[in-house]
């Protein structure tokens, strides 16, 4: 499996954007860069996912390098409640089966 | 609407006992996944199933490990002869089963084996 490569953790101030940074220098070009995270206590959440071109949903937006080998998900007004472990992901897309393969990710801390 | 459930939350054995945790996915989700996660670690993939198939078990730690979805709907993931290196966070996920499908977790059940 292709692999990525993230801070171990980031600080940030409440209400204040969040970039979060993934590095997948080895990613193919079927691959899908997923983000999910984890709040204390609970289980993985799914956040947002791409493939080439920038994604933005409710919760965060995807940007993803034209060379695709890194990718950073924005948090645009960090709140408490986004304090949580950061993970991004390739998938192989295609097939259901596929498993995310969890790395370490970013533990974000969101400061009042 | 209802998300995973995973029972029981917590779970105490004594080393050498058998254990059964239990997942109900969400309704009409094909795809069933299970993982283990240590204190301070990402998830770990364990299984997944397909409806009742268990298409991929390569994460199983060791035959003590067993998972079953007969009908598939709820799944039990068995472990037997329980060691404290089994203590862990036992995530169970659903999906769709169409490609692309994110995962949805249960928040685990936490076993701790003494």
């Amino acid at each position: 499996d292709a692999k990525t490569t993230q801070p171990n953790s980031m600080e940030s101030n409440e209400e204040e954007p969040v970039h979060l940074p993934c590095n997948h220098s080895t990613i193919s070009g079927t691959d899908y860069i997923h983000w999910y995270r984890q709040l204390p206590s609970q289980g993985p959440e799914y956040v947002i996912h791409g493939l080439t071109s920038n994604v933005n949903n409710r919760m965060a937006s995807l940007a993803i390098a034209e060379d695709r080998k890194s990718s950073t998900l924005i948090l645009h007004r960090a709140t408490l409640r986004d304090a949580a472990v950061y993970y991004c992901i390739l998938r192989l897309d295609q097939a259901a089966g596929n498993k995310l393969t969890f790395g370490g990710g970013t533990r974000v801390l969101v400061k009042p | 609407g209802a998300g995973v459930s995973q029972s029981p939350r917590y779970k105490v054995a004594k080393r050498g006992q058998d254990v059964a945790l239990r997942c109900d996915p969400i309704s009409g989700h094909v795809s069933l996944f299970w993982y283990q996660q240590a204190l301070g670690q990402g998830p770990e993939f364990l299984t997944y199933f397909q409806n009742e198939a268990q298409l991929d078990k390569s994460g199983l730690p060791s035959d003590r490990f067993f998972a079953e979805r007969p009908e598939g709907s709820v799944s039990t993931l068995k472990i037997q002869r329980t060691q404290q290196e089994d203590s862990a966070v036992y995530l169970c996920a659903s999906s769709l089963g169409t490609g692309g499908s994110p995962l949805h977790f249960g928040n685990g059940t936490r076993l701790t084996v003494t």
